[in-house]
């Protein structure tokens, strides 16, 4: 198995631009968080699903933060319009028991 | 939800000395989960406790549980610069979905 996989590895944009972060987890696990990871705030989760469901939304930050998880095969995190404090390391991880991480996608908002 | 803290935030030491990170929870813990973390990398599971005073190695790493189920330790004995990362526990989120709670975290400098 290839483990979690996360694209893009790196994003840089714009304030103001929409931001869209991608995560296939492993095949069979049935719970999906994203999490996301600063010098200042560590690591925090955002949003988990269980069998697709969102299950706790509560540490998506603000409405500009959304996810999706259209099939147990993909998820999607968006942010909507991004701006600089959103700066930081995106990860995924999927999960049947202990959790299994992707390698996380660094986003730099100028 | 359920919270942790776990300390020293850093640690910095000469290779070949001891290490040891802790974790404590004001409630009782059904389980802990020790993760670590390369610098640039991305969190990896390293092991789960689960009975009350479990202890289990792994290699030059020992993991302990405490026997109130309330606290957990990872000692390194004989650090090498290998070791160096971040070493986080973490706390099942009182759901049936795998929702973890970490701690913050504890940073190793390993010095050559």
């Amino acid at each position: 198995d290839a483990g979690v996989i996360q694209s893009p590895r790196h994003e840089v944009t714009e304030m103001g631009q929409e931001v869209t972060l991608r995560c296939k987890p492993i095949s069979g696990h049935n719970s999906l968080f994203w999490y996301r990871q600063t010098m200042m705030r560590g690591l925090e989760l955002l949003i988990y699903f269980n069998n697709n469901v969102p299950i706790d939304d509560s540490g998506m930050p603000e409405d500009r933060f959304s996810a999706k998880m259209p099939n147990a095969s993909f998820s999607t995190l968006k942010i909507q319009p991004s701006e600089p404090r959103d700066s930081a390391v995106y990860f995924c991880a999927s999960s049947l028991g202990e959790q299994f991480f992707g390698p996380g996608t660094r986003l730099t908002v100028l | 939800g359920q919270q942790v803290m776990q300390i020293p935030q850093y640690q910095h030491v000469q290779e070949g000395e001891d290490f040891t990170t802790y974790c404590n929870s004001s409630t009782t813990l059904s389980n802990i989960q020790w993760y670590k973390q390369r610098p640039g990398g991305h969190p990896v599971f390293l092991i789960q406790l689960v009975k009350s005073g479990e202890v289990k190695k792994q290699k030059r790493l020992t993991f302990q549980f405490g026997e109130a189920k309330k606290n957990s330790s990872l000692h390194i004995t004989a650090t090498q610069t290998t070791d160096v990362g971040t070493y986080f526990c973490a706390v099942a989120g009182g759901t049936s979905y795998g929702k973890l709670t970490f701690g913050q975290g504890t940073i190793l400098t390993v010095h050559p």
